[in-house]
């Protein structure tokens, strides 16, 4: 069974610019949670999302927005980037709704704004 | 407890040793708490969830125990071995209705051989 996977796994942007990072979660699974990681900090949530509708949102400006496709694939888009943005992004799914089930990561996007 | 905290921030120890880690975490409205292990270059892999008062999990030589009243949960590895090296996350969901995990920042395990 293929694990979570996220593309690229290594991405150099300019201020300014905009990205799109992309998590494919294990089959058949339908939630997607996405986290950032800065240096000194502990992984931070951003969205997740379950069956196309996002379902929670973390503490993040409207620069960073999500989605979900019917097929589970889910995309996070960061605008007008800054140097702040520079991170790993971490995306993790699971098969059912709650988060009394163990969440199944994947090895991140190194995102670097330059 | 605002934030979920782990403490010690890392630690070294011989291997053979014993060792423990503390997480510490908002004890209302307490739904779930989570352990991952996450070794360099790889993804965070989850060793436990647990969800009621007084549970005990084990897996190998790590095991852990919950105590939802107090919001806190000890991760204990027996016999240190130099592949356990890695950070240990916690973190805690809060409510049923939330879908959404707070991590701590992690206990940095090195194992000395």
């Amino acid at each position: 069974k293929a694990g979570v996977t996220q593309t690229p796994r290594y991405l150099i942007k300019t201020r300014g610019q905009q990205v799109t990072l992309s998590c494919s979660p294990i089959s058949g699974h339908r939630s997607v949670s996405w986290y950032q990681q800065t240096p000194g900090q502990g992984l931070q949530f951003l969205f997740e999302y379950f069956s196309e509708t996002q379902r929670n949102k973390g503490n993040f400006p409207g620069r960073f927005s999500g989605r979900q496709f019917s097929n589970s694939r889910s995309e996070m888009n960061v605008s007008t980037l800054e140097l702040g943005d520079s991170a790993l992004y971490l995306c993790a799914s699971s098969p059912i709704m709650g988060m009394n089930t163990e969440a199944f990561f994947g090895q991140g996007t190194r995102l670097t704004v330059v | 407890i605002l934030n979920v905290e782990q403490s010690p921030q890392s630690l070294h120890v011989q291997e053979g040793d014993s060792t423990n880690f503390t997480c510490s975490f908002p004890s209302s409205n307490f739904y779930a708490l989570h352990w991952y292990r996450w070794e360099t270059a790889k993804s965070p892999e989850a060793l436990f969830v647990m969800t009621l008062n007084g549970d005990e999990k084990k897996k190998g030589r790590i095991s852990a125990t919950l105590n939802t009243k107090e919001g806190y949960s000890y991760l204990y590895i027996k016999g240190s071995q130099p592949e356990d090296s890695a950070t240990y996350l916690c973190a805690s969901a809060s409510g049923a209705g939330s879908y959404q995990l707070t991590f701590g920042k992690g206990t940095k395990l090195s194992v000395i051989p």
